[in-house]
């Protein structure tokens, strides 16, 4: 099992919007139709903000969008605010894999 | 609302064993899977095994030799054990709960250090 490619790093200003690309293949991303997103602010615990490829868990912003085309997966983050300046990882949602993305780092600037 | 809180020895000497706890307040310890993932630093997730409620394990091949993982249904509390661990097993260390394929929640995390 490879982890998924992300972008090392991907930045925005307030207000903007961004788009994290996750790439797998057609035995990860691609065979499953279900993909989910964490949220990291070192030091503190990942928090789950997407599941099953665009859904929201409650409590989670509006501001974060997921999709998913073959065999690549994307998060958006619409009006940019500080408090995203995170590390964000996809991963397949399966009862089989257990890979992460390699990571991305979002900076507000 | 769910809560993970997890301890262990922060610094190892190569060769000692890795020893964390993650106990789990506020809901139901059946029905999940109970899982470790590690951070090294400056790098990305790595999956380390889970376990359930019955002791049912699921490990990553690539560590499977030196992990135990195991649950105390009695505190609602589940553990990791790493024995030989090197300098690559420096890493921080979450506990999460695996409610379907996601992980929701994660403790806090524990940095432990291998280093002579």
């Amino acid at each position: 099992q490879s982890a998924l490619t992300q972008p090392a790093s991907v930045s925005g200003s307030p207000g903007q919007s961004i788009t994290i690309s996750c790439t797998g293949t057609s035995r990860d991303i691609g065979d499953y139709n279900s993909v989910s997103w964490y949220q990291h602010h070192p030091g503190k615990a990942p928090q789950l903000i997407i599941y099953d490829v665009s859904h929201r868990p409650s409590g989670v912003s509006n501001r974060f969008s997921g999709s998913k085309s073959d065999n690549t997966a994307s998060l958006t983050i619409s009006g940019l605010q500080a408090e995203d300046e995170a590390d964000y990882y996809c991963s397949p949602s399966s009862s089989i894999l257990r890979i992460f993305g390699t990571g991305t780092k979002v900076t507000v600037l | 609302q769910v809560l993970l809180q997890q301890w262990g020895a922060g610094l190892l000497k190569p060769s000692e064993t890795l020893s964390l706890t993650c106990a789990v307040y506020g809901g139901s310890f059946s029905g999940y899977l109970w899982s470790w993932i590690r951070q090294p630093p400056g790098k990305g997730l790595e999956w380390i095994g889970e376990i359930n409620y019955s002791g049912s394990t699921n490990y990553n091949p690539t560590l499977k030799s030196r992990l135990t993982m195991s649950v105390d249904t009695s505190k609602n509390q589940f553990s990791l054990m790493l024995s030989s661990v090197t300098a690559a097993d420096t890493a921080v260390y979450f506990c999460a709960r695996m409610v379907g394929n996601d992980y929701s929640p994660w403790g806090q995390g524990t940095l432990v250090t291998v280093s002579s």
